[in-house]
């Protein structure tokens, strides 16, 4: 089934550990994205690819990483985790930057 | 600043019909979508608005009024899988969504 694939589904992990969620896609989209969500609050941009090879910073992209080395992976990492960090994190495509966006299934991470 | 605002929470009966709003107030404008996300769920694509007006889809229907700022989500027959956050986003001038804390839907039978 087409669409995009997010791993881990949930991770608990130690303050000041280094943490990689992965994305990949199969629908051949262009642009992709990385939103956290917490309680009580919209979707949150982190980072952003409208095309491999190039990336943006979102609305709180610090303490994140990305890159995108082809069209189908967009790996996030957090390079040292903060509690701060505990939350839903959606990986996210479009066809083009302003075209309907297709969500992975979210990464549930708990930094303690 | 930017700023998206809709009912944090609303309760409608099975059958009824429901009106969920948001207001927005960004820099610039290039279209309104709606989403649905259930509980512990991804969000999925409902609606979107670029023009004033309303656009039918099924149960549901989506309504934009560019000169003040307003859209609102109709959902008629409304069904138990319709308990859901539905999340209101609009693109701003330079193409980046941003998003309303969301509704949440609770239909009661």
């Amino acid at each position: 089934i087409a669409g995009i694939t997010q791993a881990p589904t949930s991770q608990i992990l130690a303050a000041g550990r280094r943490m990689t969620l992965r994305c990949t896609q199969d629908m051949r989209h262009n642009a992709m994205y990385w939103y956290r969500q917490d309680l009580g609050l919209g979707l949150r941009l982190i980072h952003y690819s409208n095309t491999a090879g190039t990336t943006g910073k979102g609305e709180v992209p610090d303490g994140y990483s990305v890159s995108r080395a082809n069209t189908d992976d967009f790996p996030l990492t957090l390079a040292s985790a903060v509690p701060s960090q505990t939350s839903v994190y959606f990986c996210a495509s479009s066809v083009e930057v302003y075209g309907e966006l297709f969500f992975g299934e979210g990464s549930r991470l708990t930094v303690l | 600043g930017q700023n998206i605002d809709q009912p944090t929470e609303m309760t409608a009966t099975e059958g009824a019909i429901v009106q969920i709003n948001c207001t927005y107030q960004t820099s610039g404008f290039n279209g309104l979508f709606w989403y649905q996300q259930h509980a512990g769920e991804a969000p999925t694509f409902l609606s979107y608005n670029v023009l004033d007006g309303l656009e039918e889809k099924g149960r549901f229907s989506s309504f934009l009024s560019r000169s003040k700022g307003y859209s609102y989500l109709l959902l008629k027959e409304l069904q138990m899988k319709d308990s859901a956050s539905y999340l209101c986003a609009v693109m701003d001038s330079n193409y980046q969504l941003i998003w309303g804390a969301g509704t949440k839907l609770i239909i009661k039978p």
